[in-house]
């Protein structure tokens, strides 16, 4: 069965500490992996789409990056505002049967 | 401005009563999906639709239906038949299929009671 986890399931971090939020995934038939930022009450809002391992992606004060069996995703000196929960998901298709599974989320507090 | 918009933002029913959840969008994308989330969990597809007239069942379609007659809609109408009916609803869309970007609705909560 496909599997995606994310860890640590909360994070509190001082203004501009840089840390890493992982998510390593257990799937066959990789087709993409996608970051999301999510706030509290909202819908999630994309962030970046990494479809084969080394590849990385910037935005700010964030880097997504992928490997075969996870992502990480690195904030550097983060603000208050980057407070929120950071959703990932894995893309499968397997025997023509399409399915995005996504972890519980990463929920990130930037305290100032 | 385009996007995608779910209507109501909260919606309340009483149990047994089925309740259909809008959800429209002007990005002129073809592909478009409802998830459910939970408390805990992550979000679970319940239906997706990559063209009109089509569509598809996803993780957790019981008790749930779907039509999708006009590229701009996909209404989600919950049945009496979802036993867990009580959940944060959202609606996704996306211009090519499931690996391209998508583009989420802000939500709609339902309370059943």
């Amino acid at each position: 069965e496909d599997q995606v986890t994310q860890s640590p399931e909360a994070l509190r971090l001082q203004e501009g500490e840089s840390s890493s939020l992982n998510c390593s995934y257990t799937v066959s038939g990789l087709r993409g992996l996608f970051w999301y930022r999510q706030d509290p009450g909202k819908g999630p809002e994309f962030l970046f789409t990494l479809y084969s391992a080394g590849e990385e992606k910037e935005k700010e004060r964030l880097k997504a990056t992928l490997t075969k069996k996870e992502s990480f995703l690195h904030i550097t000196a983060p603000k208050p505002e980057d407070s929120a929960t950071y959703l990932c998901a894995v893309h499968v298709r397997n025997f023509g049967n399409e399915k995005l599974t996504f972890g519980t989320g990463t929920r990130l507090t930037i305290i100032p | 401005d385009g996007g995608i918009t779910q209507s109501p933002k909260y919606l309340f029913r009483k149990e047994g009563q089925n309740v259909t959840l809008s959800c429209e969008q002007n990005l002129n994308h073809d592909a478009m999906y409802w998830y459910r989330q939970d408390p805990g969990q992550g979000l679970r597809l319940i239906y997706y639709s990559q063209i009109v007239n089509d569509f598809q069942k996803g993780d957790i379609a019981e008790g749930y239906s779907v039509s999708r007659e006009k590229k701009e809609s996909f209404p989600l109408t919950v049945t009496s038949a979802q036993k867990n009916p009580t959940a944060f609803y959202l609606c996704a869309s996306s211009i090519g299929p499931m690996n391209t970007e998508a583009f989420f609705g802000q939500g709609t909560r339902l309370t059943v009671v």
